[in-house]
């Protein structure tokens, strides 16, 4: 079955990078896009970004500059690196996967990892 | 980018009742809008999708409807696992925004 699940340290020190990881299993990272979204505590879902079956990436704007999402398809990863933390990067980032394969101009989430919380504090 | 403004931001009912939750998109988004319900500590779980389209598993008292840029979820008959956050979701184009959410308590 389908099945995502985010890694990765839970405290991360203020101007340092973050680094997660997505395991993935039960489809193909070539057929399906993924996406991250975080949620600070509190507070509401924002989408971070996503790579997409062809390997293509899309990035929100706000993050674009401090944000990169890449894969290893052959070990079904995915992997977001985000610099220059600061205490309001401080949520549950929650990797995703597109509802629909890569035929389809669409996107919506229908299976989610159970989330990781990250801290950034000194 | 689109900006996806939702309302109410909280709502209290009672079991049994019937509620609607509104999103409005900043430009017309076509029907590509999805619903999420999400229950505190829990990931965030697809409700609908293509703005009325139910994804499998949903009860069927949870309904969506709407075109171009506003978009309503009605929810008939609460019941008591409704009570929870439900967010809407452009999913026409990066950056593929959410509204702020609508918190659905108990009244």
């Amino acid at each position: 079955q389908v099945q995502l699940k985010e890694s990765g340290p839970g405290l991360v020190q203020p101007s340092q990078t973050l680094s997660l990881t997505c395991t993935v299993s039960g489809f193909s990272l070539t057929d399906y896009s993924v996406h991250w979204v975080r949620q600070p505590p509190g507070k509401g879902l924002e989408w971070m970004g996503g790579i997409w079956g062809n390997g293509n990436t899309n990035y929100n704007s706000a993050l674009k500059s401090r944000l990169s999402i890449c894969r290893d398809t052959s070990k079904s990863l995915v992997f977001l690196k985000m610099n220059s933390l600061q205490t309001e990067d401080t949520a549950i980032y929650y990797c995703t996967r597109d509802l629909r394969g890569i035929m389809y101009t669409s996107h919506y989430f229908d299976y989610w990892g159970q989330g990781v919380m990250v801290t950034v504090s000194s | 980018d689109i900006q996806m403004t939702q309302s109410p931001a909280s709502l209290s009912a009672s079991l049994g009742e019937t509620v609607t939750i509104e999103c409005l998109a900043s430009e017309d988004i076509y029907d590509i809008l999805a619903w999420y319900q999400q229950k505190p500590g829990k990931s965030p779980q697809l409700l609908i999708y293509d703005a009325s389209s139910l994804h499998t598993g949903v009860p069927s008292r949870f309904s969506g409807s709407g075109s171009g840029t506003q978009y309503s979820l009605k929810i008939n008959s609460l019941q008591p696992e409704d009570f929870a956050s439900y967010y809407c979701q452009n999913g026409l184009s990066a950056p593929l925004t959410f509204g702020s959410g609508t918190k659905l308590e108990i009244k």
